[in-house]
C-alpha cells in the first residue's frame, strides 16, 4: 500500500538558517510527490510537486524538494527561514500504478521558525 | 491558480440535527472531488471519492449513510453529516483537481469547515 512518512513532528529553526522538512514514501509503483502547507484553521495550500525529471523541484516562496529514489525521500528544503513559514507542512503520495486519484497524506509537520 | 470554495467555514449544530457543506470549484471543472477530515493536530483522512453524477466512493470505516456525497454538477460537491454527534465535530476540508491539467495535476483545496456538535 502507498503512505507517506513524516519522521519529525515538529522542526525548529532560527530566522535566515536553512531549514529541512523529512518526507519518505512507499509506493509500488513510480510516484508522484507533493508537498503542501496549512495555516491555522486553513486549507492546504499547494508548494510543489515531483512527477517526472529534473529531481531537484523547485516551488512557492522558494522552497524546494529534492527527489531520491535510492533512499526513497521527498525532503522539502528552503535555504533561508523566515517567521511567516512557520505552519504545518504536509507530505503526500499519489500512486500512478494504482489508476486512482487517491492522494494520501503524512502526518504532518510543524515547522516553528524564531526570530 | 485555481480555486476551490468550500461553504460554510465554521457551523455550530446541536446533536442530532444535520449539516450540509458545499464545495464549489469557481473556474475550473472537476468531474472529481475529495473530502477529507482533519482531527485537531493530525493529517487529514480520506474519506470519500465524490464522482459527478454517480455515486461517491467511501474509504473503508467511513459510513456512507452517516456522510452523504452529493456531486450534481462538475462544479459543485456537497457533504451532509446527518444526525450529527459530537464525535461529527471535526475540520473537513473538500478538494478538487482541473480536469484540463490532467492526472499528473495537484490537488487544489478548499477552506476548510470547523463543524462543532453541541
Amino acid at each position: 500500500a502507498q503512505s507517506v512518512a513524516q519522521p519529525e513532528d515538529q522542526v525548529n529553526v532560527a530566522e535566515g538558517n536553512p531549514l529541512t522538512v523529512k518526507c519518505t514514501y512507499s509506493v509500488s509503483g513510480n510516484p508522484y510527490l507533493f508537498w503542501y502547507v496549512q495555516y491555522p484553521n486553513r486549507g492546504l495550500q499547494f508548494l510543489l510537486k515531483y512527477i517526472t525529471g529534473d529531481n531537484l523541484v523547485k516551488g512557492s516562496y522558494g522552497f524546494e524538494a529534492e527527489f531520491n529514489k535510492s533512499q526513497t525521500s521527498f525532503h522539502l528544503k528552503k535555504p533561508s527561514a523566515l517567521v511567516s513559514d512557520s505552519a504545518l507542512y504536509f507530505c503526500a503520495v499519489r500512486d500512478i500504478g494504482s489508476n486512482t486519484d487517491k492522494l494520501i497524506f503524512g502526518t504532518g509537520t510543524r515547522l516553528q521558525v524564531f526570530p | 491558480g485555481a480555486v476551490v470554495s468550500q461553504h460554510p467555514s465554521r457551523v455550530i449544530c446541536k446533536s442530532g440535527t444535520s449539516v450540509k457543506i458545499e464545495c464549489r470549484s469557481l473556474d475550473f471543472q472537476a468531474t472529481t472531488m475529495f473530502w477529507y477530515r482533519q482531527f485537531p493536530k493530525q493529517s487529514l483522512m480520506l474519506m470519500a471519492t465524490s464522482n459527478e453524477g454517480s455515486k461517491a466512493t467511501y474509504e473503508q470505516g467511513v459510513e456512507k449513510d452517516k456522510f452523504l456525497i452529493n456531486h450534481a454538477s462538475l462544479t459543485l460537491s456537497t457533504l451532509t453529516v446527518t444526525s450529527a454527534h459530537p464525535e461529527d465535530s471535526s475540520f473537513y476540508i473538500c478538494s478538487a483537481r482541473d480536469e484540463e491539467v490532467g492526472y499528473t495535476g495537484e490537488l487544489f483545496f478548499g477552506e476548510g469547515s470547523r463543524l462543532t456538535v453541541l
